[in-house]
């Protein structure tokens, strides 16, 4: 089965750090561009980052750049988000995405949520 | 940054019937656009890539359209699963960037 699953989330205190993992299976993960988004308590959807195959192509949003750094692991198959530097805002549930087809996000973990509090 | 509005924020319609959603773009964005569905509590699901190619399993009944700055996502008979938020997203330069999103409601 083609499936991504996302770990690592959790309450941080304001200022801290976390890294996210997304591990992948039941395809060839190399090739494949993957990208985090995140989505406020009720609100909608936002990207974050991106890495493409071999991790020569990353870029961010900018309420993250310069606090929040990607990177991937493709013997492991796994994509991670290691974040910085927390602030309340970040609050969301963050999900990993394959682009496939078009470009477009095929594949999505379930979720992980992340709240920076005190 | 493109930005996208998309409109209706909110669609409210009964199964059986046709919706039809726009989105926005403000700037071209060729036909780099991609329609999601999502339910409360789940992932997105893509629909629609490309503004106009269904995704693997979509049901024929899910329907895209529009290039350049105006879109549209057409779901010819509502069936009860239909009933969600919907978001259009651009790649055609970075940031990547999401609608608002169009909540179908019964």
């Amino acid at each position: 089965e083609v499936q991504l699953v996302e770990s690592g989330g959790g309450l941080v205190q304001p200022g801290g750090s976390l890294r996210l993992s997304c591990a992948a299976s039941g395809f060839t993960f190399s090739p494949f561009w993957m990208h985090w988004v995140r989505q406020g308590p009720g609100k909608g959807l936002v990207w974050v980052s991106h890495i493409n195959g071999d991790g020569s192509s990353i870029g961010y949003s900018d309420p993250v750049k310069g606090r929040f750094t990607i990177s991937r692991d493709n013997a492991k198959n796994t994509v991670y988000l290691q974040m910085n530097s927390l602030r309340a805002e970040d609050t969301a549930v963050y999900y990993c995405g394959r682009a496939g087809s078009g470009g477009a996000f095929d594949i999505w973990g379930q979720g992980t949520m992340v709240t920076v509090s005190s | 940054e493109i930005v996208l509005t998309q409109s209706p924020a909110t669609l409210s319609l009964s199964p059986g019937e046709r919706a039809t959603l726009s989105c926005r773009a403000s700037q071209s964005v060729g036909s780099f656009l991609a329609w999601y569905q999502q339910k409360p509590g789940q992932a997105p699901r893509v629909l629609i890539y490309d503004a106009s190619n269904r995704a693997t399993g979509i049901p024929a009944r899910f329907s895209g359209s529009g290039s350049g700055t105006d879109f549209t996502l057409t779901v010819s008979s509502l069936e009860p699963e239909d009933f969600a938020v919907y978001y259009c997203q651009q790649r055609f330069n970075w940031p990547l960037t999401f609608g608002g999103g169009t909540q179908v409601e019964v």
